[in-house]
């Protein structure tokens, strides 16, 4: 059964600084891995979907990459402004070729300003 | 990727009433996906809406408690029958565009409050 779990649980860090999150999986059977972001009360918004041949992936000041066999990823916020608190998860497909997702237990960034 | 308008956005109903959530996307999908997130939690899957076929349903989950109708390709309705405060929640549908591998589009949310 696919587990992720995302470290830390939740982070404060001052304006301007860069920060990472991770997010590990226990089942390196996946084909891609997304990150979403998610307002408080709101819906996930996709932030970057990751191919299982590809290892990393930018948007802006997002990176994210992908480590299969050691069942890894990490999302990289350069700059960090004060609209990028939200909630961070990361999710993969449940099982190989099953579309169903699995998700981690989210990181709660704060960015103070 | 897909657009979804998903309605209500929030509600506060009874207990003991019915609540039913619609997702319209913008594009045909040949599978829907509705999932649950309690207050604190990640998703949970409730179920995959699959057009002119019942829904499959995640174990916890069952058809008389959460109906999910399907009529189309691009349309689906989840409804929450008999509320209990413990069905507060988020609830969100998801579709996945061009197969899995091109990752998948989430709704809104519908915020529901049983009181």
């Amino acid at each position: 059964k696919q587990e992720v779990t995302q470290i830390p649980a939740a982070l404060s860090v001052p304006e301007g600084e860069n920060l990472v999150l991770n997010c590990s999986f226990t089942d390196s059977a996946i084909y891609n891995l997304q990150w979403f972001r998610q307002d408080p009360g709101k819906g996930l918004t996709s932030l970057l979907l990751i191919q299982s041949s590809q290892r990393e992936q930018t948007s802006g000041r997002l990176n994210a990459s992908l480590d299969k066999s050691s069942g890894r990823s990490t999302l990289y916020i350069a700059a960090s402004q004060p609209g990028d608190s939200a909630t961070y998860l990361c999710a993969v497909p449940t099982n190989f070729g099953n579309e169903k997702l699995t998700f981690g237990t989210g990181t709660r960034l704060t960015i103070i300003p | 990727s897909a657009v979804i308008s998903q309605k209500p956005s929030r509600d506060i109903c009874q207990r003991g009433t019915s609540l039913t959530i619609q997702c319209q996307v913008d594009s045909q999908v040949t599978m829907m996906f509705w999932y649950r997130q309690q207050p604190g939690q990640s998703l949970t899957l409730i179920a995959t809406a699959n057009q002119g076929s019942e829904a499959t349903y995640e174990s916890g989950f069952v058809i008389d408690k959460f109906p999910i109708s399907r009529p189309n390709l691009t349309f689906s309705t989840l409804t929450v029958s008999n509320m209990s405060p413990e069905d507060s929640s988020i609830y969100l549908c998801s579709v996945a565009t061009a197969g899995s591998g091109y990752g998948y589009t989430f709704g809104s949310g519908t915020r529901l409050t049983v009181v």
